[in-house]
């Protein structure tokens, strides 16, 4: 049963543009991560957010940017799209070892 | 080097065979899931298992600690298994992540 709500579920758009995808987990989980999956299926961790505190990957571009309310909600915003960031963006969650994912949300860029 | 191996790479099985999956891990294990990924992205955790062994109907993980390894059969396999299955360590660095192996292709022949 899914926890970690993702929206959109898919998003095309033109190479420059800006988007943004919003994440919302209903566990109670302390902690939220953003993953990419790219063609191959490999997933890399982006970004994890835990008590204010943001972790971010040294290898994301700085176009991403992750947005957060409160424990709850961790948006991701990208601010001008290229083609290469075309992928499947899996939010998660987690409150000690055990991670949740979304349904993830895949991006094509034209 | 990659962190989390995982073989074999693709399987293919005809409807009531047994799969065995491999993942192995460079590193000491601090935790380790499954996850079954259906085409079209949306990715579920099938077990956390950092060590010993689990059971879920016809999936059964066994994880190994001293041998830096984890395992996921499959037993009588159906149409319905097929996908992408995937092993993933739990790792601290700055922050709780986890870290993904590149995937078994399971195809389920009827």
């Amino acid at each position: 049963e899914t926890a970690v709500f993702q929206t959109p579920n898919y998003h095309v758009t033109q190479v420059g543009n800006e988007v943004s995808f919003n994440c919302k987990q209903t566990l109670g989980h302390d902690t939220m991560y953003w993953y990419k999956q790219d063609s191959k299926k490999l997933l890399k961790i982006m970004f994890s957010y835990n008590n204010k505190q943001l972790i971010v990957n040294e290898t994301v571009p700085r176009r991403f940017s992750p947005q957060s309310s409160d424990k709850a909600h961790l948006n991701l915003r990208i601010k001008s799209v290229e083609p290469e960031d075309s992928a499947v963006y899996l939010c998660a969650s987690s409150f000690g070892q055990e991670v949740f994912f979304g349904k993830g949300t895949r991006l094509t860029v034209v | 080097g990659q962190q989390v191996q995982q073989s074999p790479a693709s399987l293919v099985l005809q409807e009531g065979e047994n799969a065995e999956l491999q993942c192995n891990f460079s590193t000491s294990l601090n935790s380790m899931q499954w996850f079954y990924q259906r085409p079209g992205g949306s990715l579920v955790s099938l077990f956390y298992n950092p060590s010993g062994t689990k059971q879920s109907g016809r999936l059964t993980s066994t994880t190994v600690i001293k041998e830096r390894r984890s395992s996921l059969h499959i037993s009588s396999s159906q149409t319905t298994d097929s996908g992408t299955y995937l092993c993933a360590m739990g790792a601290s660095s700055g922050s709780w992540q986890l870290i993904f192996g590149s995937g078994t292709q399971l195809t389920v022949m009827p």
